[in-house]
């Protein structure tokens, strides 16, 4: 079964510093991988979504990156901002007619202004 | 501009009670999820439909049930609540099940049983 960790659970890290979000997968036979953002008490905002074949998405200040040959994904946060304080979820979706996804618990990111 | 629309946002119920959880989407998707999120564990997922009149079992299907009656509307039902089902339940919905599309949540039930 595939597992996703997300190491370290909780990050602070100070307004302006530039940052990188860890996510691993155990089996490397993966469709996609996803990052969502998750504000307390709220759902999960898709933030971008790579395929297999890709090793990068771009969005402003976000950047992910996909090695599935090694199984790790990094997401790269530029200049942070207090606004981007929430806990970050990556997802996998094993094959394309797959309807599971299989999350990461997380990790909850500070900015302190 | 709502999305996906959950409710109730809280309950509390007492061991045995069965209750009823309403997603509502007003995006045209076909497909729909619920997913269960504990503590120190990933979003899993319960049930899921492909379109109006399906459903289908995910990881974690025990002692729910659903039903898909109309296209924009997905129920999870809990028969006899347990305990062991206290949790934060997300209802999901995306355009089809392609990986390159999206899901897109709801903000979530807070369900406690006692």
């Amino acid at each position: 079964k595939q597992e996703v960790t997300q190491i370290p659970a909780a990050l602070s890290v100070p307004e302006g510093e530039n940052l990188v979000l860890n996510c691993s997968f155990t089996d490397s036979a993966i469709y996609n991988l996803q990052w969502f953002r998750q504000d307390p008490g709220k759902g999960l905002t898709s933030l971008l979504l790579i395929q297999s074949s890709q090793r990068e998405q771009t969005s402003g200040r976000l950047n992910a990156s996909l090695d599935k040959s090694s199984g790790r994904s990094t997401l790269y946060i530029a200049a942070s901002q207090p606004g981007d304080s929430a806990t970050y979820l990556c997802a996998v979706k094993p094959g394309p007619g797959a309807n599971n996804l299989f999350f990461g618990t997380g990790t909850r990111l500070t900015v302190i202004p | 501009n709502a999305g996906v629309t959950q409710t109730p946002k809280f309950r509390v119920l007492k061991t045995g009670q069965s209750m009823t959880l309403l997603c509502a989407q007003d995006m045209n998707h076909e497909y729909m999820y619920w997913y269960r999120q504990d503590p120190g564990m990933g979003l899993r997922l319960i049930h899921y439909s492909v379109g109006e009149g399906t459903t289908a079992k995910g990881e974690v299907p025990d002692g729910y049930n659903v039903s898909r009656l109309k296209k924009q509307n997905f129920l999870l039902g809990l028969e006899s609540a347990a305990p062991s089902q206290t949790s934060v339940y997300f209802c999901a919905s995306s355009y089809s099940g392609r990986g390159e599309q999206p899901q897109h949540f709801g903000d979530g039930t807070r369900l406690s049983i006692l």
